[in-house]
């Protein structure tokens, strides 16, 4: 079923620790985001691609890193994890032109301790 | 810049009441606006589009310029009406979606 996949979908982990989160996408869409849902439910972008090989960075300042080698596939990768860093984290994807709005994925859970 | 805002943090209305959940936004050129909602343990999801001038479970959206308002409106609330709410905008060839900061909406039985 085509769809947009995020895993782990919780994670415990210790400061220093590198990480990366998984989404992918089998919708064959070009577009796809990461965005970071704070606490109080809010929703910021944090990093964007158009295609293979573009990425750009979001509204909100993040210290994480993304890339884009294949259409389907785009990790958010965090080198050094931080308390601060502890977040809900949700994957989108969308076709060309936004008329039909985003899919989002189920999202990962990030506790950094 | 767009800007979009969400002037209620929560909103709590009982079953059978209407509902309407405001949503204000700041674009200088046409925008394109939605409702996404994400129901406990769900993943969020598209409510309705401006565009398409569709009802969705009821509710309603409609966009009025002159006040730069898409607020989201529902005649008679359910309880599975209760979510968190976010009113997202977007300009004509532009590429990414700004939320607002989302209604937490809470139908009381």
């Amino acid at each position: 079923e085509a769809d947009i996949y995020q895993t782990p979908r919780y994670l415990v982990i210790g400061t220093g620790k590198k990480i990366t989160l998984e989404c992918s996408q089998t919708m064959g869409h070009d577009k796809m985001y990461w965005y970071q849902q704070d606490p109080g439910m809010e929703l910021h972008l944090i990093h964007y691609s158009y295609g293979v090989n573009s990425t750009e960075k979001g509204d909100l300042s993040s210290e994480s890193t993304v890339s884009r080698i294949r259409t389907e596939h785009f990790p958010l990768t965090l080198e050094s994890a931080r308390p601060s860093h502890t977040s809900q984290y949700l994957c989108a994807s969308s076709e060309w032109g936004t008329g039909n709005g985003y899919t989002f994925g189920s999202g990962t859970r990030l506790t950094v301790v | 810049a767009q800007r979009v805002t969400q002037p209620e943090k929560l909103l709590s209305v009982f079953k059978g009441a209407p509902v309407e959940l405001k949503c204000n936004y700041s674009y200088s050129g046409s925008p394109e606006l939605f409702w996404y909602v994400q129901y406990s343990r769900q993943r969020l999801q598209l409510l309705l589009r401006h565009i398409s001038r569709e009802s969705i479970k009821g509710f309603t959206a409609d966009l009025n310029k002159g006040e730069t308002s898409f607020h989201l409106k529902k005649p008679f609330a359910q309880e599975e009406d209760s979510a968190m709410y976010y009113c997202a905008l977007t300009g004509q060839g532009a590429q990414k979606l700004v939320f607002g900061q989302g209604t937490r909406l809470t139908i009381n039985p």
